[in-house]
């Protein structure tokens, strides 16, 4: 099915380790997002990319990592998981024309 | 910075009363998107506006963009229990490209039955 997925849905994970977060969009959509939300900031962009090998930074960077090598698959990487990135993460992607479609989100914890 | 305000941050309605929440941006915008994300789930996108001034609705709900293209208010008929959740404006600043959006924080609601 057509759509924008992403995994795993929930993870916990300890302080210092690496973890990637996976998405993938069968839209064809040149731009992807990840977003990070917390209460009381509402969505935060992390990172995102206009199309395979062009990524760019967004507001909260820091700590994170992205890489586009295929248009479908935009993984978000924590190099060194730290407890102020427990967070939900969301993917999206969007045409860059219209409304962005979000992912189901991954529930990030980490200890 | 740009940014967009949000009001209310949070409303409780009683089931068949009206919502409204109101987005305020510092910046002329080239369009405003509206989001809906139901508790626990992922936002998902209403309806975006382009044209100053421009009114479309979606059954119960119409929204607004303002003529200076700077302010949106979305706009809920006799509230149902199915309109819960967190209500979010986002607002693009380039004209013909969604690529960087300025979300406001959202307006929860919360429709008591």
């Amino acid at each position: 099915d057509a759509g924008i997925t992403q995994s795993p849905r929930y993870k916990i994970t300890e302080t210092g380790r690496q973890v990637t977060l996976m998405c993938h969009q069968t839209w064809s959509h040149s731009y992807m997002f990840w977003y990070r939300q917390d209460l009381g900031h509402g969505l935060r962009l992390i990172y995102y990319s206009a199309a395979a090998d062009i990524t760019d930074k967004g507001e909260v960077p820091d700590g994170y990592v992205v890489s586009r090598s295929k248009t479908e698959n935009f993984p978000l990487t924590l190099e060194s998981a730290t407890r102020s990135q427990t967070s939900v993460y969301f993917c999206a992607s969007s045409s860059g024309l219209s409304g962005y479609t979000f992912g189901s989100g991954t529930r990030l914890t980490v200890v | 910075g740009q940014q967009v305000m949000q009001i209310p941050q949070y409303q409780h309605v009683q089931e068949g009363e009206d919502f409204t929440t109101y987005c305020n941006s510092s910046t002329t915008l080239s369009n405003i998107q509206w989001y809906k994300q139901r508790p626990g789930g992922h936002p998902v996108f209403l309806i975006q506006l382009v044209k100053s001034g421009e009114v479309k609705k979606q059954k119960r709900l119409t929204f607004q963009f303002g003529e200076a293209k700077k302010n949106s208010s979305l706009h809920i008929t006799a509230t149902q229990t199915t309109d819960v959740g967190t209500y979010f404006c986002a607002g693009a600043v380039e004209a013909g490209n969604n690529r960087k959006l300025i979300w406001g924080l959202g307006t929860s609601l919360a429709v008591n039955p």
